[in-house]
């Protein structure tokens, strides 16, 4: 079966300070992954999504970077966090040609103070 | 403009009866997709149910469906005989076309249903 980790599930940094989050999936390959964003009682915004190793576009300019370093691993990164990048983070895949449905992570909820 | 509109921010409905969340969405591509998601107070996501635009028939999964109207744009989600661990929030979400291989997802604001016991 198909698994989602995130981690870490709640941080809290500085304004300024760097950001790492890691999305890895179990359980498919070449998977298309997804990085999604959710303000405080909002839907979800996309942020990023990645179709293969080292393919990153971007949906939404602004201070935060996605990479793509193995198959299953996502990563969104930041060199200076921002008070308005608050939010619970979310992972996503979809799997297979069909891709229905996306599967998504546990998220990370972010305070920047 | 927004593609997918959910008009309740928040529902009420009592244990064992049915409820009906409102979805309308916007797209010019003829091939797309409609999904609902449940997001209770932990954070996850999950799905419920999907609805491809060629689909003749609404789609069912348990105790939930979708009335597809096609024409006019909408894919509601009917719950019914609601539990009271139906109380989270839902999105209505939209795929458009392919996306390099992938899709890319649109999601609504959300509603929260309350379910009163």
């Amino acid at each position: 079966s198909q698994t989602i980790h995130q981690w870490p599930a709640t941080l809290v940094q500085p304004v300024g300070s760097p950001l790492s989050l890691e999305c890895t999936v179990e359980g498919t390959s070449n998977p298309n992954l997804y990085w999604y964003r959710q303000a405080a009682g909002r839907g979800l915004q996309l942020l990023f999504y990645s179709v293969g190793i080292g393919q990153i576009s971007s949906e939404v300019p602004q201070n935060l970077s996605a990479s793509r370093p193995q198959d299953r691993q996502f990563i969104l990164s930041s060199k200076k966090l921002l008070l308005s990048d608050s939010g619970f983070y979310l992972c996503a895949h979809t799997a297979g040609d069909l891709g229905y449905e996306q599967y998504f992570g546990p998220g990370t909820r972010l305070t920047v103070t | 403009a927004q593609k997918i509109t959910q008009t309740q921010p928040g529902m009420f409905v009592q244990e064992k009866e049915a409820v009906t969340l409102d979805c309308t969405y916007d797209t010019s591509d003829p091939s797309y997709g409609l999904f609902w998601y449940k997001q209770p107070s932990s954070g996850e996501m999950i799905f419920l149910i999907y609805q491809g635009s060629y689909d003749q028939q609404n789609a069912t999964e348990g105790r939930y469906s979708l009335n597809f109207q096609k024409a006019r744009k909408s894919a509601n989600l009917v719950i019914s005989a609601s539990q009271l661990g139906d109380s989270a929030m839902y999105f209505c979400a939209m795929r458009e076309g392919a996306l390099l291989g992938g899709f890319k997802t649109i999601f609504g604001a959300g509603t929260r249903l309350f379910v009163k016991a």
